[in-house]
């Protein structure tokens, strides 16, 4: 059982590249969560969804865009990379309901030069 | 603006010791509360979450104290054990909002021998 995979783990673009990243979970759960941690900020919410087909801005999209085309999958792109947009990147889900708890991947360290 | 506020960049306790680490909050919709343990290159793990009808939820070494009125929560892990130097974080949410985690930008333990 995996859980929550980021693909991939690493990754250097040059500003005005683009590039996708993925998230796959396979509990089964209903809500997608995408974030971003840099120094002293924590983490911040980009998008999240709440089922299949279904997406939603968080506290920090501009820049970014999801797709939540299947159940178990949950893509988050940037169309042109800037070095602002340097940072951690981790996907999280949990299952629907109230008050329940995230499961986060590992994460992608995403460099923008 | 921060909503969720962490003071305390890092704490260096000794190994047996109780760690004791604090955590504000402003938004008065919060009504659900957790703390994430996180090691170097792994995302968030969850350890112990306190709804806001309680104020106080214990978990093995772990207790989480929130009170409400000074809109504030404590971690305390009893006795300290060098396993647990970790980036702390602490999040909260409020029921309809897709348990949209705000974190705080966390506290660094380092529990010494």
């Amino acid at each position: 059982n995996a859980g929550v995979t980021q693909t991939p783990k690493f990754r250097v673009l040059k500003t005005g590249q683009s590039m996708t990243l993925l998230c796959a979970q396979d509990m089964n759960h209903e809500y997608m969560y995408w974030y971003r941690q840099d120094p002293g900020m924590g983490l911040r919410l980009i998008h999240y969804s709440v089922g299949e087909g279904t997406t939603a801005k968080g506290e920090v999209p501009d820049g970014y865009n999801v797709s939540r085309l299947k159940k178990q999958n949950f893509l988050l792109g940037l169309e042109s990379a800037a070095p602002s947009q340097t940072s951690v990147y981790f996907c999280a889900s949990r299952v629907g309901g109230t008050n329940e708890k995230l499961f986060f991947g590992s994460g992608t360290q995403l460099s923008v030069l | 603006d921060q909503q969720v506020k962490q003071n305390s960049p890092s704490l260096s306790v000794q190994e047996g010791r109780i760690s004791i680490l604090n955590c504000d909050y402003t938004n008065s919709m919060f009504d659900y509360f957790l703390w994430y343990k996180k090691y170097p290159a792994e995302g968030p793990t969850f350890l112990i979450s306190i709804s806001s009808i309680k104020d106080k939820n214990e978990d093995g070494r772990f207790t989480v104290f929130l009170n409400k009125s000074a809109k504030h929560l404590s971690l305390h892990i009893v006795p300290s054990q060098p396993g647990d130097s970790a980036v702390y974080f602490c999040a909260a949410s409020h029921t309809g909002t897709a348990s949209k985690l705000t974190f705080g930008t966390g506290t660094r333990l380092q529990v010494t021998l």
